[in-house]
């Protein structure tokens, strides 16, 4: 199976930062990586695809970067709405698709 | 819009049985692939088995012999049969919409539609 890590497991942070979260594939996975955003009690939503395409109706703050096992989610000026939970997953072996641990962003 | 609603989570026994369900609305299961992930604080974040549009199913190595996705096409609902139940089966169960984007020489495969979650409780 391929191993998902994310870091930090948690970081916080102010209303207007910017933020970088890290995935690290234990393999090359091209760039068959999505990020999904979870907050409490609801289901992960989809942000970005396809490593760096960011999903329908996901604001323009939101950007992935990376390629091969090195992958990046950065939010460029975090709104409150932001602070959540962020998951990394890969999409490259098919049908057994890996979630990283998730990074917990908080308010400071 | 696309609706999807799961049910049937309760409290059970390990060894018990339970069937979870996942009525859509907005898009037709049988034209997708369709998706269980289940979610706990230990594990996180955990895709469980997969149903393609001509009926090809899948399962993670945690649940084969022991779960099996279905649908029915009549109702537009999505099943996930659930056997043998173990204590770390206990999560929130999501079925979730397979989309794919095609980029030419291949496709994107993400979960874009997921439905609000059902608590499997397996306790003594």
């Amino acid at each position: 199976d391929i191993q998902m890590t994310q870091s930090p497991s948690s970081v916080s942070a102010s209303v207007g930062d910017r933020v970088t979260i890290t995935c690290r594939a234990s393999q090359s996975i091209g760039n068959d990586l999505n990020w999904y955003q979870q907050r409490p009690g609801k289901a992960p939503k989809l942000l970005i695809f396809g490593a760096s395409t960011l999903h329908s109706g996901v604001p323009a703050r939101f950007s992935g970067g990376g390629s091969g096992t090195d992958f990046t989610l950065t939010i460029s000026s975090l709104q409150p709405e932001d602070f959540a939970t962020y998951y990394c997953q890969q999409s490259y072996s098919t049908p057994l698709y890996t979630f990283g641990q998730g990074t917990k962003l908080e308010i400071k | 819009e696309v609706q999807l609603v799961e049910s049937g989570g309760e409290v059970i026994h390990p060894g018990g049985s339970l069937r979870v369900s996942c009525a859509a609305s907005g898009l037709t299961l049988s034209d997708n692939f369709m998706s269980w992930v289940r979610q706990t604080p230990g594990k996180g974040l955990e895709w469980v088995s997969v149903i393609y549009s001509a009926g090809v199913t899948y399962y993670a190595d945690s649940v084969r012999g022991r779960f099996t996705i279905s649908r029915d096409d009549s109702k537009n609902t999505l099943y996930l049969q659930m056997n043998s139940l173990r204590v770390e089966d206990t999560a929130v169960y999501y079925c979730a919409r397979l989309g794919f984007h095609d980029y030419g020489s291949g496709k994107y495969p993400f979960w874009d539609y997921w439905g609000q979650g059902t608590l499997v409780t397996v306790s003594s």
